[in-house]
């Protein structure tokens, strides 16, 4: 296994397009999370999925931001209608259940989205 | 509510110093306290973890931090930096619930040859 891959590592896009980021967990990982990250900031939680349940939704996702795990492997971001706001670096981590309180959280390198 | 607080956006030291990159935290509940570092162009990964016990951890290349309740801290230190160091670096303590954690703004180190 060689970890959290996410794809694509770089999209451009105008606004009002939609945009669809993959990531792809190491696999005996049950439990996936989306952040997002700016320039000079931490990153900042988005959602959460243990398997293919999506157990909590952050306030700062609106309702142009989608995420799916359908059958609690891979996951998928969907931004529709972007906005320049929505530039940033969009991180996927995975973790193992009962771990939830060492907070080991696998990262992949993030994929970045410009929205001209 | 918890929340991080990393005094210094950026730090540089010179190669061979000692390296000090600060972090305070707020918690209602018994933290789990955590630093993770990110290498240019490359994932967050972890660096050292407090979880419970031993209130001086040690991490991964030559890194250790300290657990002080009393001040609500906990400060990562090394005592000669390298230049294979630079990176930024997060604090993050577990939040209430089970799913998340709270992340400091981060600190980027830069190393002076």
């Amino acid at each position: 296994d060689t970890g959290v891959s996410q794809d694509p590592r770089h999209k451009i896009t105008k606004r009002g397009q939609n945009v669809t980021f993959r990531c792809d967990p190491i696999s005996e990982h049950n439990r996936l999370y989306w952040y997002r990250q700016t320039l000079g900031q931490g990153p900042e939680f988005l959602t959460y999925f243990q398997n293919e349940a999506q157990l909590e939704k952050s306030r700062l996702l609106s309702d142009r931001f989608s995420a799916e795990r359908p059958k609690g492997s891979f996951s998928t971001l969907e931004i529709q209608r972007t906005e320049q706001g929505d530039s940033a670096m969009y991180l996927c981590a995975s973790s193992s259940a009962g771990e939830r309180e060492s907070g080991e959280l696998f990262f992949g390198e993030g994929s970045r989205l410009t929205v001209l | 509510a918890q929340s991080v607080t990393q005094l210094g956006s950026h730090v540089s030291v010179s190669e061979g110093a000692l390296v000090l990159l600060r972090c305070n935290y707020s918690s209602s509940v018994p933290p789990y306290l955590f630093w993770y570092v990110q290498y240019p162009n490359q994932g967050l990964q972890l660096l050292l973890k407090y979880t419970t016990g031993a209130t001086l951890v040690k991490g991964i290349n030559g890194f250790e931090a300290e657990f002080k309740k009393s001040e609500t801290s906990f400060h990562l230190t090394k005592p000669s930096a390298h230049m294979s160091d630079a990176a930024e670096y997060f604090c993050a303590v577990t939040s209430d619930s089970n799913y998340q954690l709270i992340w400091g703004a981060g600190t980027k180190l830069i190393i002076k040859p």
